[in-house]
């Protein structure tokens, strides 16, 4: 099967400038992950959905991150404006729904360094 | 909220040696913890995980040990090859959270030829 696909693979901007990634998940998959994975440190969760819905986004720095996932499919995440301390790698994963394990897949991620 | 330690958060072995990668968590509610490998330029691939109801599982050359008590759980790769050299993180999964893991910083391990 297909797996996560994630683009842009890479992205250079200027600090305050604004930028956006796109996640298309494994076909089924009903939840959603956006993670946040700085230069040597495991990821850390943004935003999790469920279909169309935000489950949990307490970790998400709402005044300048935003997410959608508009029909519970693709989803988008942005950054307005933009800050150096924002240099990271951003993770998509799915799974299949609640169960342990079963078919949670991280996308490669985009890399994403602001100057 | 749960934090989860590892260590080492650097290891080098010779090629066919054995590698333990250790890790603790807070939240003794925690009861899902899976093994990621992550090799350059990828998003992190599962190798195996453990529930909390078991107390060791194995998958060829890889196992994980866990024990609720102390609230620690470790990998294992015995007969390590070139191709295991990658960065390594252990998470546990918060309950109620659906499959919302917190991970570790990470061990990056280097197997020598």
């Amino acid at each position: 099967e297909a797996g996560v696909a994630q683009s842009p693979r890479y992205k250079i901007i200027e600090k305050r400038q604004s930028v956006a990634f796109w996640c298309n998940p494994i076909s089924g998959h009903a939840t959603l992950y956006w993670y946040q994975q700085i230069l040597g440190q495991g990821p850390k969760l943004l935003i999790q959905f469920q279909n169309n819905g935000v489950v949990d986004d307490s970790q998400l720095p709402k005044d300048r991150f935003s997410a959608e996932r508009l029909k519970g499919v693709d989803s988008t995440l942005k950054i307005q404006p933009a800050k150096l301390e924002d240099s990271a790698v951003y993770l998509c994963a799915s799974s299949t729904g609640w169960t342990d394990g079963y078919g949670y897949t991280f996308g490669s991620g985009t890399r994403l360094t602001v100057v | 909220g749960e934090n989860v330690e590892q260590h080492p958060s650097t290891l080098s072995v010779q090629e066919g040696d054995s590698a333990v990668i250790k890790c603790t968590y807070s939240d003794s509610a925690s009861n899902y913890f899976p093994w990621y490998k992550q090799e350059l330029g990828k998003g992190p691939q599962l190798i195996i995980d453990i529930r909390s109801n078991v107390g060791e599982k194995k998958d060829q050359r890889i196992a994980v040990t866990l024990n609720k008590t102390a609230k620690h759980f470790s990998l294992h790769i015995t007969e390590t090859q070139p191709e295991d050299s990658a960065v390594y993180f252990c998470a546990a999964k918060r309950p109620l959270y659906g499959q919302n893991f917190v991970f570790g910083p990470g061990t990056r391990l280097s197997v020598l030829p």
